[in-house]
């Protein structure tokens, strides 16, 4: 009964392989997220789609792709995995046509070796 | 885009103080100004929000203040307990703007 969930909650991988996290929700929400929180705990937007549709692409390598099956699910890939890429990504959604309140799933600490 | 700046970055309070974070925006069009609590190992929970429209809003022992003309916004705990000990983090946006710009946060602990 998770609200938004993301898989897998801890990932440890080799700088230069490739890895996706991916995300759902069960609210029936438009608008899902991409965070990304660094070591400092601050939290920055990466992505964000409503109804399927890119609205949000904020300065973001292109070795971060982000993929919206269905309004249910935003899915994260990202390539050619480098060092600076290790922090712990948020997925969320929220219920509006604008922003308001963010529902965060649990997180996905990734580590780059 | 939006500049968010909040402070402290740290606070420890006594369990029963009152603890007080503040928080300045850049955007004078930004009008959705929340809360959220970050515990340990969890995501960000929204536990209050405050629009440009009031200027106080209280929920127990929280309280969230807004000055649209100084672009300032603070929240207020009350009578703290150790469960407050957290990360808090501010944020604004706009009305019709998706993307709402996060402050640096503020971990907030709590002595028994």
């Amino acid at each position: 009964d998770t609200a938004v969930s993301q898989t897998p909650k801890y990932l440890v991988t080799q700088m230069g392989n490739d890895k996706s996290i991916k995300c759902e929700q069960n609210l029936g929400h438009d608008t899902m997220y991409w965070y990304k929180q660094d070591s400092k705990k601050f939290l920055k937007i990466m992505f964000s789609y409503n109804n399927k549709e890119l609205i949000i692409n904020e300065t973001v390598p292109n070795r971060f792709s982000p993929k919206s099956p269905d309004k249910a699910h935003l899915n994260l890939h990202i390539n050619s995995l480098e060092l600076g890429d290790s922090a712990v990504y948020f997925c969320a959604s929220s219920p509006g046509s604008w922003g308001g309140e963010l529902f965060f799933g649990e997180g996905s600490r990734l580590t780059v070796l | 885009g939006e500049n968010v700046e909040q402070h402290p970055s740290t606070l420890s309070v006594q369990e029963g103080d009152s603890a007080v974070i503040k928080c300045t925006y850049s955007d004078s069009a930004s009008n959705y100004f929340p809360w959220y609590k970050q515990e340990l190992g969890k995501g960000p929970q929204l536990i209050i929000d405050i629009r440009s429209n009031v200027g106080e809003k209280k929920d127990q022992r929280i309280a969230v203040t807004l000055n649209k003309t100084a672009k300032h916004f603070s929240l207020h705990i009350t009578e703290t307990q150790p469960e407050d000990s957290a990360v808090y983090f501010c944020a604004a946006s706009g009305t019709n703007d998706y993307k709402l710009s996060f402050g640096a946060g503020t971990t907030v602990t709590v002595r028994a």
